[in-house]
């Protein structure tokens, strides 16, 4: 069963940094690309980042483009997010999900971790 | 950017009713449209990849139809675990983008 779990998620004030964390098990994590979603209290869903299987590749919206990293460590099949300079508009629930081996979709979603950006 | 436009924003049916939710793209995306299902504080769900494809465990009252710019998602006979929210999601170019949700609610 494949399983993802978030973790990291808090209260940090505006300008601080935060880092997510996504374990996963169940599946050949190396293969397959990673992604990052999240959504705004209220809101929908918002594609954030995604990381190709080797890390070579990483794409980003533009509204975290500069500010967030993404990255993987493929022997401890963990994906991570590392956000500076948060802003009161990043608060969201935060999702890791698997990506399909052929397309851009994501097959498998974790429960979310909460960010709350506030003073 | 290509921006996904779902409609409508709720959908107020009743159980056994046919549910019928649209999506469209400002341009074309192919068949490269995938729909999830969202369950309040629970991880969404994939429920068709490539306009039409269910995925895997997916009950057959759920089929997806479109290509281009024009996508449905259709419920055949609405159960009570499916009165949530839809979201659509273009997977043709980047960013990688999503409608902005179908809350299908109880009538």
């Amino acid at each position: 069963e494949v399983q993802l779990l978030e973790s990291g998620g808090g209260l940090v004030q505006p300008g601080g940094s935060l880092r997510l964390s996504c374990a996963t098990s169940g599946f050949t994590f190396s293969v397959h690309a990673m992604t990052w979603v999240r959504q705004a209290p209220g809101k929908g869903l918002e594609w954030v980042s995604t990381i190709s299987q080797s890390g070579s590749s990483t794409f980003f919206a533009d509204s975290v483009k500069g500010r967030f990293t993404i990255s993987r460590d493929n022997s401890k099949d963990t994906l991570y997010l590392q956000m500076n300079n948060l802003r009161a508009e990043d608060t969201a629930v935060y999702y890791c999900a698997k990506v399909n081996s052929g397309w851009w979709f994501f097959e498998s979603w974790g429960q979310g971790t909460l960010v709350t950006v506030s003073s | 950017e290509i921006v996904m436009t779902q409609s409508p924003a709720t959908l107020s049916l009743s159980p056994g009713e046919r549910a019928t939710l649209s999506c469209r793209a400002s341009q074309s995306v192919s068949s490269n449209l995938a729909w999830y299902q969202h369950k309040p504080g629970q991880a969404p769900r994939l429920l068709i990849h490539g306009a039409s494809t269910r995925a895997t465990g997916i009950p057959a009252r759920f089929s997806g139809s479109g290509s281009g710019t024009e996508f449905t998602l259709t419920i055949s006979s609405l159960q009570s675990e499916d009165f949530v929210v839809y979201y659509c999601q273009q997977h043709n170019s980047w960013p990688l983008t999503f409608g902005g949700g179908t809350k299908v609610q109880i009538k």
